[in-house]
Parts: structure tokens; sequence; C-alpha cells
């Protein structure tokens, strides 16, 4: 079965200073991985997705994610946080082994908190 | 030009009712979903339909049923509303399915009194 962990419920960083948003995930396959961003009252957006080739990630916003097979991770990068990126963050996979039927799986959310 | 757009955003019933959540989406996806935000934030899929045809059945009680009269609209109905039936619904569409991205709707913020 397939699984997402972001271990951090909340990570908080001042505006200027790069964020990191981490998540790990579990897949029988390959994984298909996917950043969306909510904001308060509103659904989710994307952000950006892996599904092949280069491991690094460019998405909107200025945010980018660094596949890492061996660490089977999929961490998110900004190098300078805005106090309007304050939102939830949720990682999510798909496993490409379990064919048609296959759901996306999200991760229990990171909430980001930048002050100035 | 919402590309994804459910009704209502608020829904406010008693226990025991029926209620219905509709769901449309304009951007020419053949696959659509439900999806159940708890309030914890946790996300997660119901159902999910392809070409009108169901493909992605979750364990939810048999009182929730999904309907797909076309490929641009996935209605969602709940019998018999529970206290526990209080959460966010979110619909989602994409192109096709395993690498397709889903582009989310609003929501729908259901609470069963």
């Amino acid at each position: 079965a397939q699984s997402v962990a972001q271990p951090e419920d909340q990570v908080n960083v001042a505006e200027g200073n790069p964020l990191t948003v981490k998540c790990t995930y579990s897949v029988s396959g390959n994984p298909y991985l996917f950043w969306y961003v909510q904001y308060p009252n509103r659904g989710l957006q994307f952000l950006l997705k892996y599904i092949t080739g280069d491991n690094l990630v460019k998405g909107s916003y200025g945010f980018e994610a660094e596949f890492n097979k061996s660490q089977t991770s999929f961490h998110l990068k900004k190098p300078s946080a805005l106090v309007s990126d304050s939102a939830l963050y949720f990682c999510a996979v798909r496993d490409l082994e379990t064919g048609t039927a296959s759901k996306l799986t999200f991760g229990t959310g990171t909430r980001l908190q930048v002050t100035l | 030009d919402t590309a994804v757009s459910q009704t209502p955003k608020y829904l406010v019933t008693q226990m025991g009712n029926d209620k219905s959540i509709k769901c449309e989406q304009n951007l020419g996806h053949d696959t659509m979903y439900w999806y159940k935000q708890d309030s914890k934030k946790f996300l997660k899929i119901m159902f999910s339909y392809n070409n009108k045809e169901l493909i992605i059945n979750e364990t939810v009680p048999n009182r929730f049923s999904p309907k797909s009269p076309d490929k641009a609209h996935l209605n969602l109905h709940i019998n018999s509303l529970e206290l526990g039936d209080s959460a966010v619904y979110f619909c989602a569409s994409s192109k096709g399915l395993a690498t397709d991205t889903q582009y989310f709707g609003p929501g729908t913020r259901l609470t069963v009194l």
C-alpha cells in the first residue's frame, strides 16, 4: 500500500529565509509525486509534480522540490519565503504499478507560517 | 471561467436528512473525484469516475452515492446524514488518470446538527 508522511505539523520561517517542507513516501513501484497548497477556506491548488526525468522539479510561485529515490523523499523548497506563502501544504503520491485504479494518497499536511 | 465549481459552498442540515452536493468542471476532463477533508484537515478520496464509469470506490458508507450524468458533472448524494458526516467535501477533476494533475473545486462545508 502506498503512503505519504509529512513529519512536521508546522514549519515556521522568517520572511526572506529559505524554507523546506518535508515529505517522504512509500510505494511498491515507481512514484508519481505532487505538492498542493491550501489557503484558508479554499480548495487545493497544484504547485508541482514529479513524474520522471530531472530530480529537481520547479513549480508555481517560486517553489521547487527534489526527488530523492534513495531516501524516498520529495521535499518542497523555496529560496526566499514570503508572508503570503503561509498556508497548508500537502504532499501526495500515486503508485504507477497499481494501474488505472490507482488513487492519489495525501499526507497529513504541514502548516507553513512565514513571519516578518 | 471557474474550472471546477461546487454548489452549495455551505450546507447546514439536521441529522437524518438527505442532501446533495453538485460539481461541474469546464476543463474537458475525463476523470472526476470526490474527497472528504475532516476537521484535522486530513484529505481522503471517496470516489472517482472516468468517462462516467466508477473506478474508485473507497470504504465509504453506502449512504453516500455519487452520480455522473455526464463527463462534466459528478454529484454526491448523502442519505440519512450523521454527525460524523460533517466535513469539507472537495470535488476534483483530471484529464486522465495516473500522471495527470488533479484540479480541485472550492469545497462544500457540510455541517450536520
